[in-house]
Parts: C-alpha cells; structure tokens; sequence
C-alpha cells in the first residue's frame, strides 16, 4: 500500500495520560501535515512539516501538543495530560513540492491517512 | 481572513436523482486554490478536485461536475444520476497562495442516496 498510513487507528485513554500516534506519508512526499477533525466538522489544521523542519503550527496546537519529523519520513504526535476536549479525529496528509531545474513542481493536492480516532474517558 | 461555508448540513436524495453541493469561500488573496474532498464512512478523506483562481472553466468528470464562479465566490459540486455508493460527506477547502498549503474547510455536508 503506497499510501498515508496512521498508526494506531483508535485510542481511547483516560484524562491526564500521554498518547502518541504515527503517521507514514506517502514515500516520495516532502510535506507533512496534521489536521484535526471533531465530530459534525470540517478537519482544522494543526502543523506542517517540510522535510524534518516543522514550519508553522496552528494556535490550536496547545503546549500539550508536540509533533517531530526527525528524519524528514515519518511523524509524530504527542498529546501530553490529554483532556476530555482533546477528543477527535486526528487526521495526517502529505504532499510534494519541489523543483527541476527552474520549473516549480509542486502537488497542491494533500492525500490523507484514515485517521487516529482518540477518545478521553 | 480566509473562510469557507457549506451552508447544507445534510442532503438527501433519491437514486438516479441530481444534487449539488454548495460552497462559498472568503479570500482577500488573488491567487488561491479549491478542492473538494470526499468522507465516506471508512474516514478517509478522498481527494476529488482541485481548481486554481485563474481558471475559471468548469469540469466534468464522469457524473461529477464542479462550477466555479469567482463573481460569486462559490464553487459548487454536482453529482448526476446519484448512486448510493455516492453517500458520504463532502467537504469543499481554501488554500491560499503562501500559506505552506495548509486547507481551510468547511463544515461539510453530509449526503445521503436512498435506494
């Protein structure tokens, strides 16, 4: 399967407990992006990465939050003493954006993994 | 700021018949983009189209059709001769010109095709 994989697809975790999820973008994808997504919504943008390098991050991305790319592949995000409110569907997408030459090669389409869905009991 | 709003929450039509999607954006920018995304069930967001702001022609694609209107600000998705595998829920999205390509959606709409 050469496409967004997440990793795990349900949490459900008690209130104050750390949860970690994974996300594998598509190989030859140099941009990483995490969204998240509450029920009867559209999904909100968190971060991106190009490459190892985190580029912006949403106000929505408390300091309970942190994502890493380390070497540039796969990505990770943490949610430190998690919250009821924290909650959702946490979506990842990748895509690519590059250059030949002069020419500006870029795929504005993002591709999405199925989601980690995390629940806080 | 940058916005989007899909202003039918759900939709529910009839096999065979027609249904469009509505979807109205906000952007100061001159260059953005659009998208249409599909949600079925399993979660998984499926890219169906993206058309750029200096393109204003519309597109078919099979049964699907999108308009694109920059006079209105709207860009509206049309499903022909709906099927039930159509179900799900679609979300149209905003990328601004130099945002690193974060999506802004909206809230969604939620169709339903019964046999």
């Amino acid at each position: 399967d050469t496409g967004v994989s997440q990793n795990p697809r349900h949490k459900i975790t008690k209130r104050g407990q750390n949860v970690t999820f994974r996300c594998d973008p598509i190989s030859e994808h140099n941009r990483l992006y995490w969204y998240r997504q509450t029920l009867g919504q559209g999904p909100e943008f968190l971060t991106y990465f190009q490459n190892e390098a985190q580029l912006e991050k949403s106000r929505l991305l408390s300091d309970r939050f942190s994502a890493e790319r380390p070497k540039g592949s796969f990505s990770t995000l943490e949610i430190q003493r998690t919250e009821q409110g924290d909650s959702a569907m946490y979506l990842c997408a990748s895509s690519f954006i590059g250059t030949s030459g002069r020419l500006l090669l870029s795929s504005y389409e993002q591709y999405f993994g199925p989601g980690t869905r995390l629940t806080v009991t | 700021a940058q916005k989007v709003t899909q202003a039918q929450t759900e939709i529910s039509v009839v096999e065979k018949e027609d249904v469009t999607l509505d979807c109205v954006y906000e952007t100061r920018d001159t260059t953005y983009y659009l998208f249409w995304y599909k949600q079925p069930p399993s979660g998984e967001l499926v890219f169906l189209i993206r058309r750029n702001s200096f393109d204003e022609q519309n597109e078919i694609s099979g049964r699907y059709s999108w308009n694109f209107q920059k006079s209105t600000s709207s860009f509206n998705f049309t499903i022909t001769a709906s099927q039930v595998v159509d179900s799900a829920v679609y979300f149209c999205a905003l990328r601004g010109p130099n945002q690193g390509g974060k999506l802004i959606f909206g809230q969604g709409t939620e169709l339903s095709v019964k046999p």
